[in-house]
């Protein structure tokens, strides 16, 4: 089954700085990465889609000069938290879909371990 | 847009069954999808449908009723471990097929 790596799993920062989360498909290639955010006791809302070799599609209210991603490789999409405050805190999670329509039935999308990010 | 509506809480006895609900309104509809999640933990797959009807996997099934915006999943012979958070996700149509979750149903099984 499809494998995805995110890094790291927890980070502690001070406010204005900047924080890199890494996104990894280890055995299969993907062209197209989803980063979500999670509030505790709520479910996961889409903030981008990863698009390899282009510039990433961000969701209504999400700030593309805030959450920067990168995906500058068939393996690896990053979602930078830059200049980071408080109300940044919050677990961030990436997901790959599968290839092919076996794959949908099979196992959907994998999701990375997701990061727990604190901002003090 | 996707809207997508399903109890916050239910709770249940060990050994039994529970069905969680979820409806939907879409505006372009490819599949739905219901995960599993532990607290702190990644989402992990329990099943998709696209067509109508029921897909059964193990003590799990899912049902969907696309004319009806509606799905359900179903556990059967509960065990402790089941105690988790369940999320329904509708995949959109377009060719990113990119999801978009409902809140989450958490689940407490008693002995």
């Amino acid at each position: 089954g499809a494998v995805v790596s995110q890094h790291p799993s927890r980070v502690i920062c001070k406010s204005g700085t900047s924080v890199k989360i890494e996104c990894r498909s280890l055995d299969f290639q993907a062209t197209t990465m989803f980063w979500y955010r999670q509030f505790p006791k709520k479910s996961l809302m889409l903030m981008a889609t990863s698009n390899e070799g282009s510039k990433a599609t961000y969701e209504q209210g999400v700030e593309k000069d805030k959450f920067l991603i990168n995906h500058a490789s068939l393996t690896l999409s990053t979602l930078t938290v830059t200049s980071a405050h408080p109300e940044d805190s919050s677990f961030y999670i990436c997901s790959v879909p599968p290839s092919g329509s076996n794959g949908l039935r099979s196992r959907g999308y994998t999701f990375g371990s997701g990061t727990r990010l604190t901002v003090v | 847009g996707q809207n997508i509506d399903q109890p916050t809480e239910m709770t249940a006895t060990e050994g039994a069954i529970v069905q969680i609900n979820c409806t939907y309104q879409t505006s372009g509809f490819n599949g739905l999808f219901w995960y599993q999640q532990h607290a702190g933990e990644a989402p992990t797959f329990l099943s998709y449908n696209v067509l109508d009807g029921l897909e059964e996997k193990g003590r799990f099934s899912s049902f969907l009723s696309r004319s009806k915006g509606y799905s359900y999943l179903l556990l059967k012979e509960l065990q402790m471990k089941d105690s988790a958070s369940y999320l329904c996700a509708v995949r959109d149509n377009t060719n990113a097929g990119k999801s978009t979750f409902g809140d989450g149903t958490t689940l407490t099984v008693k002995p």
